[in-house]
């Protein structure tokens, strides 16, 4: 199984401001099979991106992810305060899928 | 419009067995991967195990291993988890999300809203 550490636990910044959340896996993740999910209090999840880097259908350019390997990234370039919510990283490059235990992007 | 509908909230006594059903509609179900997630009040989300709805190959994540059933029923276009042996620890809501991609393992781009399922004695 491969686990995914999300860093940090929580970040606390401004509407505007730039967000960079981490997410580092036991071992390497097989053809960048890396995506991002954003979650608000009573919703599903949200699929973001794929594929480390592609935004899902609608999702605003400001959002955009990097990263390969054992080590991704999500970056939200300008908080809006819509954005403020949970955000996990999964990866589904073997039939086993995991999840981070997720990174709280919360208003300062 | 692409959309998972699931069934209502459960209260289950511990030891018991729940079934969690989940109803696709607007696209061709045979085709896309389900797999069902589940999150404890507070907690993060936690995969269970997936299923093709094609041929009912199955993939059980190892902790849910002889605990946990998926199936399909393709003439209604429906999904079902069915988890048993339950514990105060099962107290989640359960997911089931679709794979983005036709015939492929992917990310998951279509959620359903959701079943709370209570353990109580």
């Amino acid at each position: 199984e491969i686990v995914l550490t999300q860093s940090p636990g929580t970040l606390s910044l401004s509407p505007g401001e730039r967000a960079t959340l981490s997410c580092r896996a036991s071992q390497g993740v097989s053809s960048r099979a890396l995506a991002w999910y954003q979650q608000k209090p009573g919703q599903p999840p949200r699929l973001l991106i794929y594929g480390a880097s592609t935004r899902a259908t609608a999702i605003p350019d400001r959002f955009s992810g990097s990263g390969s390997g054992t080590d991704f990234t999500l970056t939200i370039s300008r908080l809006e305060p819509e954005d403020f919510a949970l955000y996990y990283c999964q990866q589904y490059g073997i039939s086993a899928r995991t999840f981070g235990q997720g990174t709280k992007v919360e208003i300062k | 419009q692409v959309e998972l509908v699931q069934s209502g909230g459960e209260v289950m006594k511990p030891g018991a067995s729940v079934k969690v059903s989940c109803k696709a509609s607007g696209y061709t179900f045979v085709s896309y991967g389900i797999s069902w997630v589940r999150q404890a009040p507070g907690q993060g989300l936690e995969w269970m195990g997936w299923i093709s709805p094609y041929n009912d190959n199955t993939k059980y994540a190892q902790k849910f291993q002889g605990r946990v059933t998926m199936t399909t029923d393709t003439s209604t276009n429906t999904a079902y988890m069915e988890l048993r042996s339950l514990g105060s620890d099962d107290t989640a809501v359960y997911y089931c999300a679709r794979d983005r991609v036709q015939w492929l393992v992917d990310a998951f781009d279509i959620w359903g809203q959701g079943t709370m399922v209570t353990v109580s004695s």
